[in-house]
């Protein structure tokens, strides 16, 4: 593995369905992200985790959950999942965590919720 | 008003030319600004960082105006290989960047 990794690459899901994607990273990198990105809208941050065992909301919090056992995975989970959860998924990570960071990405995750 | 603002363009341009776009944010207390390159809804990756004082790599400077809330990116001699949307990036919070639409950008033959 070099960078990080996501899987599924893409997804369709019927609504109301549990969904875990997973995002994993081998550069030992402190801080990761998820984010995600919709035609005419900027990426919008989930979750964050600056560190191994703590987590943080982002912007688009609701119906999202993660957890950081280790450095390395940061999963995101749709506990039921509704069409407006539509969208591209992408998983970042940066060394530090700081706003300073250069935040490198996955290949992203294309759901679709029918 | 969005955050973070950037025209959607496209901008069309012949190979070779210079073209430059501009995108404005919102929170005067924003002190990191970058520059992000997305092929066809690949990943983004890192294009630069915006100084206060201005910087160049290669063919590309990017530049910040802090009283008019602005940063600015400029391609010199463009590529085909510059075709791409970029993201204009600012933070808000120690760890939440804001994120911009992105600026399609075309370069033709």
């Amino acid at each position: 593995i070099a960078g990080i990794t996501q899987a599924p690459t893409s997804q369709i899901l019927a609504a109301g369905r549990r969904m875990t994607l997973r995002c994993t990273q081998d550069m030992r990198h402190n801080a990761m992200y998820w984010y995600r990105q919709d035609l005419g809208l900027g990426l919008r941050l989930i979750h964050y985790s600056n560190t191994a065992g703590t987590t943080g909301k982002g912007e688009v919090p609701d119906g999202y959950s993660v957890s950081r056992a280790n450095t390395d995975d940061f999963p995101l989970t749709l506990a039921s999942a509704v069409p407006s959860q539509t969208s591209v998924y992408f998983c970042a990570s940066s060394g530090g965590g700081g706003d300073t960071d250069t935040q490198y990405f996955g290949p992203g995750t294309r759901l679709t919720v029918l | 008003r969005k955050e973070v603002e950037q025209d959607p363009g496209p901008f069309n341009v012949p190979e070779g030319a210079t073209v430059a776009f501009n995108c404005t944010y919102s929170n005067s207390a924003s002190q990191s600004f970058f520059w992000y390159r997305q092929d066809c809804r690949k990943e983004p990756k890192l294009l630069m960082s915006v100084y206060s004082s201005g910087n160049e790599d290669g063919r590309f400077t990017a530049q910040l105006n802090r009283a008019s809330q602005y940063i600015s990116l400029l391609i010199r001699d463009s590529k085909l290989s510059d075709s791409a949307t970029y993201l204009c990036v600012v933070n808000k919070t120690y760890y939440q960047l804001i994120w911009g639409a992105g600026t399609k950008l075309i370069i033709k033959p």
